[in-house]
């Protein structure tokens, strides 16, 4: 149950476009399609953002958008806010009927 | 509308016992899967554990197999933890959240254990 490996952080100025990768194994992100990702503020519970690796939950803003590679799932956020700084995390289901999490990672927006 | 209600989480002394609970209520708890996940001061989410909508599947992290018990009463439509054996490594905020597609959409606010002597 080896957590999925996210970049510690990543950076961008408003409105450009960042991506955040989640890499796992061919047990956890590339054996199934249920990644998902979630954004934490400081203090908060986290809030879910996309889910089944590219679909978007009513609410949450077209600027966000997921895929998946191989063992590589992707988070990508176009036309950057303020108000995207925030953690944000990956998820998966495994092969064992557990979950995982990536280890986060710190968006700044410069 | 959906909300999660943490509570039970304190202080606790290493190898005690505590029982957390998560009061669901604006949806149908008995038809969901729930989760546990914790998240130690100034890091990262860890998966805890998942228990089936009737209780019939359960599962867990290695870091707590063995130790922790997931548990639910539909119809108190309420979620349980027992934690048991308790290390200083257990210190954190536990969340609960409904399953959505094997995975968690609403999560609650968090309630905080800390191990310590």
């Amino acid at each position: 149950q080896s957590a999925l490996t996210q970049p510690a952080s990543v950076s961008g100025s408003p409105g450009q476009s960042i991506t955040i990768s989640c890499i796992g194994t061919s047990s956890d992100v590339g054996g199934y399609n249920y990644v998902s990702w979630y954004q934490q503020h400081p203090g908060k519970a986290p809030k879910l953002m996309i889910y089944e690796v590219s679909n978007r939950p009513s609410g949450v803003s077209n600027r966000f958008s997921g895929s998946k590679s191989g063992n590589t799932a992707s988070l990508t956020i176009s036309g950057l806010q303020a108000e995207d700084e925030a953690d944000y995390y990956c998820s998966s289901y495994t092969s064992g009927s557990t979950r995982v999490f990536g280890g986060g990672t710190k968006l700044t927006v410069l | 509308q959906v909300q999660l209600v943490e509570s039970g989480g304190g202080v606790v002394q290493p190898g005690r016992s505590l029982r957390l609970s998560c009061a669901a209520s604006g949806f149908t708890f008995s038809s969901y899967a729930m989760h546990w996940v914790r998240q130690a001061p100034g890091k990262g989410l860890e998966w805890v554990a998942v228990m089936s909508n009737d209780g019939s599947e359960k599962y867990y992290a290695d870091s707590v197999k063995g130790r922790f018990t997931i548990s639910r009463d539909n119809s108190k439509n309420t979620l349980y933890l027992q934690m048991n054996s308790l290390r200083a490594e257990d210190t954190a905020v536990y969340y609960c959240g409904r399953d959505f597609r094997t995975l968690l959409d609403y999560w609650g606010q968090g309630t905080l254990v800390t191990v310590s002597s």
